[in-house]
């Protein structure tokens, strides 16, 4: 099946700090891809749609000016956390839509803790 | 009512055990219906998905979708200790809204 990375996997920042999150479809094209936030037993929380070129769309409740998300290219999203709290500590997931749409490929997932 | 709802568990069975998966939806246009699994630390990997109603079975796995119910299920016969993921479901077609994840654990 078709890759998904993040980097990094897990990243731990001060309280008022900028996190950086990428995910990377490694062997095909993605002009979408999608965020995700899990907390603790909890289930995938959908946070935004990534859209190659173009402005991401934000479920409702998710402030975008705080999860700054950028495609940049076919093959690479970012989600940047900025003036990150404890509150924002989370397990955050990416993933991508296969050519069959109802199938995602997942990235591993970056666990970030803000002290 | 929230669209997916999942019994979070945790579900712990004797490994060669039967397990079964439920959960429950309220949009009835759905089409696709998925179960993923997703290991601790990890992300979500598809296991299996069918499409509208009837069973899907893959070795070990059957999969079940009542649309008259709004009910899914998926099934582990032969449980083993490997098995042991939390297991969500999601429904959807481009868009996928995933239920709460049930934590399941095979005792060997």
């Amino acid at each position: 099946g078709a890759v998904v990375s993040q980097h990094p996997s897990w990243v731990i920042c001060k309280s008022g700090t900028s996190v950086k999150i990428e995910c990377r479809s490694l062997d095909f094209q993605a002009t979408t891809m999608f965020w995700y936030r899990q907390f603790p037993k909890q289930s995938l929380m959908l946070m935004a749609t990534s859209n190659e070129g173009s402005k991401a769309t934000y479920e409702q409740g998710v402030e975008k000016d705080k999860f700054l998300i950028n495609h940049a290219s076919l093959t690479l999203s970012t989600l940047t956390v900025t003036s990150a709290h404890p509150e924002d500590s989370s397990f955050y997931i990416c993933s991508a839509p296969s050519s069959r749409g109802y199938e995602q490929y997942f990235g591993p997932g970056t666990r970030l803790t803000v002290t | 009512q929230k669209e997916v709802e999942q019994d979070p568990g945790p579900l712990s069975v004797p490994e060669g055990a039967i397990v079964s998966l439920n959960c429950t939806y309220s949009n009835s246009a759905f089409q696709y219906f998925m179960w993923y699994r997703q290991y601790s630390r990890k992300g979500p990997e598809l296991l299996m998905y069918t499409y509208s109603s009837g069973n899907k079975e893959d070795g070990r796995f059957t999969a079940q979708v009542d649309k008259s119910s709004k009910y899914i299920s998926l099934f582990i016969r032969d449980s083993q200790p490997s098995d042991s993921a939390t297991y969500l479901c999601a429904i959807g077609d481009d868009k996928i809204i995933f239920g709460k994840g049930t934590r399941l654990h095979i005792l060997p």
